[in-house]
């Protein structure tokens, strides 16, 4: 299962764009890219999934170039509620593999007024 | 309201104790995970099952044991032979059999020792 790297942690103010980039070089063909949202004492919040270009959503983007070895999480205009650890996971979600997934330590963001 | 609810919320064991972490789930989903969760670190796979009457050993199974008799339902025992069960307790669950499904996770039971 392909291990990932991400900043530790991120500082940014209200209103601004955050991107949060994710290295995960031996990212398997079938392996792919999700990012999850945790507050604490409360369970991982699915945010968005991307197998290669771009993805985006209600919530977030997620930017996966052609070689697929990172990938960034971009959260337009963060507010305070956006503070929080963000997970990258790199896994094989088919059915009979067990869908097991792999969490790091995640990137605390700090959202500050 | 479909979800994933574990139960109770704040779990005590004393030395020598089985506990029994529950987790039920209304989104008819197949697979069920059980995650274990230290301050300030990620995620452990502990156990998981994809269908009824199986399941596998995650990362970090010893000490822990599981059932899954139905469907909805995937409890956790952390048993006595389990030294350092203190940790934050995460069940989560996954849906039908498109391979890009991802995991949904309920809010967690905190675990601590007497």
């Amino acid at each position: 299962l392909a291990k990932t790297t991400q900043p530790i942690s991120m500082d940014s103010y209200e209103g601004q764009e955050v991107n949060i980039t994710c290295s995960h070089n031996n990212i398997a063909t079938n392996d792919y890219i999700t990012w999850y949202q945790q507050f604490p004492s409360q369970g991982p919040r699915f945010i968005i999934q991307g197998y290669k270009t771009k993805v985006t959503n209600e919530v977030a983007s997620l930017f996966i170039p052609a070689d697929r070895k990172s990938s960034t999480l971009s959260l337009p205009r963060v507010s305070l509620s956006d503070t929080a650890v963000y997970y990258c996971l790199v896994g094989l979600m088919i059915y009979n593999q067990g869908g097991k997934l792999i969490f790091g330590q995640g990137t605390e963001l700090s959202v500050k007024p | 309201d479909g979800g994933i609810t574990q139960s109770p919320k704040y779990l005590f064991r004393k030395e020598g104790q089985n506990v029994t972490l529950s987790c039920e789930q209304n989104l008819n989903h197949d697979a069920m995970y059980w995650y274990r969760q230290d301050p300030g670190q990620g995620l452990r796979l502990i156990y998981y099952s994809q269908i009824v009457n199986d399941f596998q050993k995650g990362d970090i199974a010893e000490g822990y044991s599981v059932s899954r008799e139905k469907k909805e339902s995937f409890p956790l025992t952390v048993t006595s032979a389990q030294k350092n069960p203190t940790a934050f307790y995460l069940c989560a669950s996954r849906g039908d059999r498109l391979p890009n499904q991802p995991q949904h996770f309920g809010d967690g039971t905190r675990l601590s020792i007497l």
